[in-house]
């Protein structure tokens, strides 16, 4: 078993939809939690980060940490083509090195 | 700001021959790390160097060895390449105080990618 899980997609959605992107994890020494976005044939950039549990906000996304349940979350809302891309999730124990998810392909059809 | 760049962006090999892929920074990071990119797999990490003067494995090190030259630059070379190391490859970097083993999150910054095909 992957210590992080994630659905590789792809998931296409409408112009304007409200999208979810998710992962698992088995480590609960995990606490810190990152979204990567990367755009085809470029690097993955960090999107957001957020430090054990709760919400944290920008813009149109929002990143949520459930720790009980070992379940990161991804919103987007008001999606757009330009957020087209593959999204990964990424998490650590404190200053230690980073696990990625697989990476899930979104697809905003305008 | 040129970040993190990568040389060759692409290349093209036949079975047991060698190459090396250079990845230099600007931004003053302490850590660099070697990955490959997989369909399916995610990104796998090869080798890492926490701070200059040191290298260690990864999750997938076999066939692979690394040069941290100096500060800025981490070098990835396949001695005697294969097919199953057809990859996307990135470098990154991250300030990480300490390095790897160093204090809070561990946030990379990619290079764009070198995509190696062995025939």
């Amino acid at each position: 078993q992957k210590e992080v899980e994630q659905d590789p997609g792809p998931l296409s959605v409408p112009e304007g939809a409200i999208v979810s992107l998710n992962c698992t994890y088995s480590n609960s020494a995990f606490q810190y939690f990152m979204w990567y976005r990367q755009y085809s044939r470029k690097g993955p950039e960090l999107l957001m980060y957020t430090y054990s549990s709760g919400n944290k906000e920008d813009g149109r996304f929002t990143a949520q940490v459930d720790k009980s349940s070992k379940y990161i979350s991804l919103f987007i809302r008001d999606s757009q083509p330009s957020d087209s891309a593959t999204y990964l999730c990424a998490m650590c124990r404190y200053g230690n090195k980073l696990v990625f998810g697989a990476g899930t392909i979104l697809r905003v059809k305008s | 700001n040129a970040g993190v760049t990568q040389t060759p962006k692409f290349q093209v090999l036949k079975t047991g021959q060698s190459m090396t892929l250079q990845c230099a920074q600007d931004m003053n990071h302490n850590s660099m790390y070697w990955y490959r990119q997989d369909p399916g797999m995610g990104l796998r990490l090869i080798y890492y160097s926490a701070s200059e003067g040191t290298t260690d494995k990864g999750e997938v090190p076999n066939g692979y060895n690394v040069s941290r030259l100096n500060k800025r630059e981490f070098s990835l070379r396949l001695e005697s390449a294969a097919p199953s190391q057809t990859s996307v490859y990135f470098c990154a970097s991250s300030s990480s105080s300490g390095g790897v083993l160093g204090s809070g999150a561990n946030v990379l910054t990619f290079g764009a990618g070198s995509r190696l095909t062995v025939l």
